[in-house]
């Protein structure tokens, strides 16, 4: 079964700055790799996602993630962080079996300071 | 947006009494979820469906049960509630179980008394 970590509970950031969400996850073949978004309140949102092919994806909000298989990594990237993207961040991980549902992280909280 | 709602989106409850919450889908996915989200937890999967009366139990099923008698409702009953159901709950849909992204509903605040 797959398994998938985020090692920060919570981080801060200025506004301006760049941003780096960890996430490694435990998988035997090619995962699915996923992220999510939760603002306050809310439900979650995909920011974007893995399956094949180019390693940095693309995601909405100016997000990008590098999936990184020798790291067993899939981090999550922002050079320019907003006051807006104070959020809940979730990993999510899916097995290529066909069968098994979605294994979501723990989750990192974001906080953005002036 | 999916057309995902849940109902009803808070609850005030007391222990030992039944719940139901109720997830409705407008986007004909086969795939629907229930989780809980608590602090220091994140996301955990109570159950979920791949078809009408297709069920099989998440990571923390125990105290849940589900059914799905058309493919637009997934219901969610706690049989006997406790204080510690009390959390924040989501229904998602997909049309993959793997693969496919899942689109999540607003979430109903359960407290139980």
């Amino acid at each position: 079964a797959q398994s998938v970590t985020q090692p920060d509970i919570h981080i801060t950031v200025s506004e301006g700055a760049s941003l780096e969400l960890r996430c490694n996850y435990s998988y035997g073949a090619t995962p699915y790799l996923f992220w999510y978004v939760q603002s306050p309140g809310q439900g979650l949102q995909l920011l974007l996602k893995y399956f094949s092919g180019d390693t940095l994806v693309q995601g909405i909000k100016g997000f990008e993630a590098e999936f990184k298989r020798s790291q067993s990594s899939f981090n999550l990237r922002n050079p320019s962080v907003h006051w807006c993207d104070a959020a809940e961040y979730f990993c999510a991980v899916g097995a290529n079996s066909g069968n098994t549902p979605l294994v979501f992280g723990k989750g990192t909280r974001l906080s953005v300071i002036a | 947006d999916a057309g995902i709602t849940q109902s009803p989106r808070h609850k005030v409850t007391e222990t030992g009494t039944p719940v139901t919450l109720r997830c409705h889908q407008t986007e004909n996915h086969r795939y629907m979820y229930w989780y809980r989200q608590d602090p220091g937890h994140g996301l955990r999967l109570i159950h979920y469906s791949y078809g009408v009366k297709d069920t099989d139990k998440g990571e923390v099923s125990d105290g849940y049960s589900v059914s799905r008698s058309k493919t637009e409702d997934f219901l969610l009953t706690l049989e006997s509630a406790t204080s510690s159901q009390t959390s924040v709950y989501f229904c998602a849909i997909s049309e993959r179980v793997d693969r496919e992204t899942q689109y999540f509903g607003p979430g109903t605040r359960l407290l139980v008394l």
